[in-house]
C-alpha cells in the first residue's frame, strides 16, 4: 500500500505563508495524480479544501478561501498545499489523498500551529 | 448539500461483527454520479479508506486490500443508505468510521459525515 508522507508539524506566524508538502513514493508520479487536500479541526471530519492536478484541472472547495491553492515540485515528487497569509483559524491538521491503484491513499498529515 | 450521518452500536467485541449505517440526504445512493465511501480514523493508523459503493447501471464495489475478506459494503435503495460490516474485529478496528461522497471522475472525497466512535473490547 502507498503512503503519502507529510511533515508532522508546521509552525509560522500570523501573516505568514505556510507551504506543506505531501510527498509520494518513488515510483508513483505526482503528475499522473490528482491530490486532495483536506483541513482537520479536533472533533470534526475533515474538511474537502481543493484537488489539484495542474494549473488546468483544479478544483476550490465550496467557500473555501482562495488563500488555500495547490501545486506541485515535480522534482521532489511532492503536492503542495499553500497557505498564504495564516489566520489564527487555520490552525489544524492537514491531509493529503490521492486515487492509486483503485484505493483512497491518505497522506501521514501536518499539524500546522500558528504562533 | 449533501448530508451523511452515521449511526450504529458504539461498542462491539473482539471476534463479532461491526456494523454501521449512513443515512443520506441532498442525493441518492442510487445516484449515477455519486460514489460512497467508508473511512476510518485512529491515532494508530490515521486516516484509513475502507471501501466504496456505487452504481452505474450495476451496482459496484471497491474494497482496501488490507480489508478484503472482512469487510462487506452495502446499498439499501429504499431506505437512502448504505452499511459497513466489518467481520471479526479486534482491538485494532477501534476508531472514529466516517461515511462519505466523492463524486464520479473526481478522484476525490468532498463531503464527509460528522463520524462515529465505535470501540472494540471485552
Amino acid at each position: 500500500q502507498a503512503v503519502l508522507t507529510q511533515p508532522a508539524s508546521l509552525s509560522a506566524s500570523p501573516g505568514a505563508p505556510a507551504s506543506l508538502t505531501c510527498t509520494l513514493p518513488s515510483g508513483i508520479n505526482v503528475g499522473t495524480y490528482k491530490i486532495n487536500w483536506y483541513q482537520q479541526k479536533p472533533g470534526s471530519p475533515p474538511q474537502f479544501l481543493l484537488r489539484y492536478k495542474s494549473d488546468s484541472d483544479k478544483q476550490q472547495g465550496s467557500g473555501v478561501p482562495s488563500r488555500f491553492s495547490g501545486s506541485k515540485d515535480a522534482s521532489a515528487n511532492a503536492g503542495i498545499l499553500l497557505i498564504s497569509g495564516l489566520q489564527s483559524e487555520d490552525e489544524a491538521d492537514y491531509y493529503c489523498m490521492i486515487w492509486h491503484n483503485d484505493a483512497h491513499v491518505f497522506g501521514t498529515g501536518t499539524k500546522v500551529t500558528v504562533l | 448539500q449533501v448530508l451523511l450521518e452515521v449511526s450504529g452500536p458504539g461498542l462491539v467485541k473482539p471476534s463479532q461483527t461491526l456494523s454501521l449505517t449512513c443515512a443520506i440526504s441532498g442525493d441518492s445512493v442510487s445516484s449515477n454520479s455519486a460514489i460512497w465511501n467508508w473511512i476510518r480514523q485512529s491515532p494508530s493508523r490515521g486516516l484509513e479508506w475502507l471501501g466504496r459503493t456505487y452504481y452505474t447501471s450495476d451496482w459496484y464495489r471497491n474494497y482496501a486490500l488490507s480489508m478484503r475478506g472482512r469487510i462487506t459494503i452495502s446499498p439499501d435503495t429504499s431506505k437512502n443508505q448504505f452499511s459497513l460490516q466489518l467481520n471479526s474485529v479486534s482491538p485494532e478496528d477501534t476508531a472514529v468510521y466516517y461515511c462519505a461522497r466523492e463524486g464520479h471522475g473526481d478522484f476525490g472525497i468532498e463531503y464527509w459525515g460528522q463520524g462515529a466512535l465505535v470501540t472494540v473490547s471485552s
